[in-house]
């Protein structure tokens, strides 16, 4: 079964830059799927960021395109995200997860980080 | 982007009994449409893609429909383990995009 993990700091000052690591067990990532980061908000909005493929192409959200990057280990099975110029907004919940691109369905979730922006 | 629109924000109801769930995209979704559970502290589980399809292991209680901008989720028959949060999801292209969610308490 596939599992997913994130790992990273769980308070970043504004203007810095949130470094987050997805590792992933039970498939190997350039085998087939996306791999996606989705946030969800206090008060309980989510947002989509964007995803790596299975052959290193990326997608970001619009919203995030200037601030975003999404960046992989092959050799460590591990996805990363990269969000610059981070304000109190960013302060959510993030999560990693594989993309089903035959139905755009999020099959299988990490447990997810809780970040906090503040100085 | 499609906007996904969630109704109700909140709903109340007891074991037993049976709810629906609605979403509607700002454009035609050709019934890609997905439905998640999200518990408290837990993280989203898939529960049906492709507007009608049920992920594997997913109780048949759970069952969902619609077409073109329009689509719900049903959940007949409520159990405890269902009292939890649920979102929908743009299933057609990018930028994917969630409902606001819905959540289900215990009347």
């Amino acid at each position: 079964e596939i599992q997913l993990q994130e790992s990273g700091p769980g308070l970043v000052k504004p203007s810095q830059s949130l470094s987050l690591t997805c590792s992933v067990t039970g498939y190997t990532i350039t085998s087939g799927y996306d791999w996606s980061w989705i946030r969800k908000f206090p008060g309980n909005k989510m947002e989509w960021m964007g995803y790596i493929s299975y052959s290193g192409s990326t997608n970001y959200n619009p919203s995030l395109k200037s601030r975003i990057s999404i960046t992989r280990d092959t050799s460590k099975n591990q996805f990363f995200l990269q969000l610059n110029s981070v304000t109190t907004e960013d302060t959510a919940t993030y999560y990693c997860a594989n993309l089903n691109r035959d139905s755009y369905a999020h099959d299988y979730w990490g447990q997810g980080v809780m970040v906090t922006v503040s100085s | 982007d499609i906007q996904m629109t969630q109704s109700p924000t909140s709903l109340a109801a007891s074991v037993g009994e049976s709810v629906t769930i609605t979403c509607l995209a700002s454009e035609d979704i050709y019934g890609s449409l997905v439905w998640y559970q999200q518990k408290p502290g837990k993280s989203p589980q898939l529960l049906i893609y492709g507007a009608t399809i049920l992920e594997d292991g997913i109780p048949s209680r759970f069952s969902g429909s619609g077409s073109d901008t329009q689509y719900s989720l049903k959940i007949n028959s409520l159990q405890p383990e269902d009292f939890a949060s649920y979102y929908c999801q743009n299933g057609l292209s990018t930028p994917l995009t969630f409902g606001s969610g819905t959540k289900l308490e215990i009347k």
